[in-house]
């Protein structure tokens, strides 16, 4: 079963806007990731922030981790029409050691100019 | 260089046909995986290999099977595929085993099943 469930499912704003989605998660955690996809392309890695984190920054991205609630979120600022596509977080488990990811359904995201 | 590279990036094949998807990384990664993606789902564990040896297989039906050659390649030969297998797979690579490293995809192939 899916780890993660993230919420909104769809978000749509416009150029210059801030999106957040957020993720929630039921089990221990040694790190969880987000992911961007494009439509039919493949998963690009934004971020990985371990369960010893709280928060990280990767340019207009900024996630944090909140392990006490089992959730994270990811804040992308000033977004820009190239911003829309899904994405996805992920969860390395605490009893995994094969790096196994368990993803949440996603967030798709649109961005208007 | 963070790649994965995978092809063929499309791929039709009928049900009696025999394929092959293949991917390599050259990052010097020692675990590599295979997920399958359905439209509009997330990704969804099919294999991960470590060390060339196969360490997980999330009961994947046998018309699936992975190869993995060396270090750089990971293959999945396809035989005897039903409609429902037409989805997106994507190959990946990490770091060995140490959970918190970063996992990275490749762009996937597309197979369509007729």
């Amino acid at each position: 079963s899916q780890q993660g469930e993230e919420d909104p499912q769809a978000l749509s704003i416009q150029e210059g806007e801030n999106a957040t989605m957020n993720c929630s998660y039921k089990t221990s955690i040694n790190n969880l990731q987000w992911y961007r996809q494009n439509s039919g392309r493949g998963l690009v890695h934004l971020i990985l922030i371990r369960s010893n984190e709280r928060e990280k920054h990767s340019g207009r991205l900024r996630v944090t981790l909140d392990t006490s609630k089992k959730s994270s979120s990811l804040l992308i600022t000033a977004s820009r029409a190239a911003d829309t596509a899904s994405y996805f977080c992920a969860t390395g488990m605490t009893t995994d050691s094969w790096g196994k990811l368990q993803f949440g359904a996603g967030t798709q995201v649109v961005v208007t100019p | 260089d963070t790649e994965v590279t995978q092809t063929p990036k499309h791929l039709v094949m009928g049900m009696t046909n025999k394929k092959s998807l293949k991917c390599e990384q050259h990052m010097g990664h020692r675990a590599m995986y295979w997920y399958k993606q359905k439209a509009k789902k997330p990704p969804e564990l099919m294999f991960v290999y470590s060390y060339e040896k196969l360490s997980i297989n999330e009961s994947v039906p046998s018309r699936f099977s992975p190869e993995c050659p060396n270090s750089s390649l990971l293959n999945l030969h396809l035989h005897a595929l039903q409609p429902e297998d037409s989805a997106l797979y994507l190959c990946a690579s990490s770091q060995l085993g140490i959970s918190g490293n970063t996992i990275y995809f490749g762009e996937g192939s597309w197979l369509t099943v007729v």
